[in-house]
């Protein structure tokens, strides 16, 4: 079955970048997402990428895709303490299709 | 915006009660999900459904069952809650779409503790 990776933890200091990796198995993803769950809430989604893309840049997250090593990226730059949370990578094949999410990395900013 | 709302934040039960976590959308999102979520392991599919009455298993349905009677409200049942159930639940939804992505609405979660 489809699976999705993620480092566990990852630690910055404030105002540098977060660079959270993930890899994921299923060649017929069409969609790849970044979700960000802060302490005691849900899952809300970040930015998402298409599969015929390389790079997506909103404000300060940039996502990178390879698609031919199935890894996926997000890069935050100038990370405030704000940013502390769970980062879930996760990707479906469209159309009202299962999601599969990754086990989350959990990104701490010391100030 | 959308709204996934959860009955109970936190939840305290005995080993062999019946649970019920009940989740409401109010998007008219037809597509409603129920997850576990534990340290290291990510998010789990436990339970999904497309349509009102219609239910299909996820990753790790064994011990619970659901219900859909009515389009926003999806319910998770633990029949005989046991200790290994102690968890954060969530529920998400999502719009059909023929095309496009499947953006899931989280609610809040609920954390069980059973005992």
């Amino acid at each position: 079955g489809e699976d999705v990776e993620q480092s566990l933890f990852l630690s910055v200091r404030e105002g540098d970048s977060s660079v959270i990796n993930c890899t994921y198995t299923d060649s017929s993803s069409t969609y790849l997402y970044w979700y960000k769950q802060e302490p005691g809430a849900g899952l809300q989604l970040l930015t998402y990428i298409f599969s015929n893309m390389d790079m997506k840049q909103d404000q300060r997250l940039t996502v990178l895709l390879n698609k031919k090593d199935k890894h996926l990226s997000l890069r935050i730059a100038d990370t405030q303490t704000g940013d502390s949370a769970i980062y879930f990578c996760a990707e479906s094949p469209g159309g009202y299709q299962k999601v599969t999410f990754g086990t989350g990395t959990k990104l701490q900013v010391i100030p | 915006d959308v709204k996934v709302t959860q009955s109970s934040r936190y939840l305290v039960k005995r080993t062999g009660e019946k649970v019920f976590l009940e989740c409401v959308q109010d998007m008219d999102h037809e597509n409603m999900f129920w997850y576990r979520q534990d340290p290291g392991l990510g998010l789990r599919l436990i339970y999904f459904s497309y349509d009102v009455k219609m239910k299909e298993k996820g990753d790790i349905p064994e011990g619970y069952s659901v219900s859909r009677e009515k389009k926003e409200r999806f319910s998770l049942i633990l029949e005989s809650a046991s200790t290994n159930q102690t968890s954060m639940y969530l529920c998400a939804s999502s719009p059909n779409v023929i095309t496009g992505t499947d953006t899931q609405y989280f609610g809040p979660g609920t954390r069980l503790t059973v005992l």
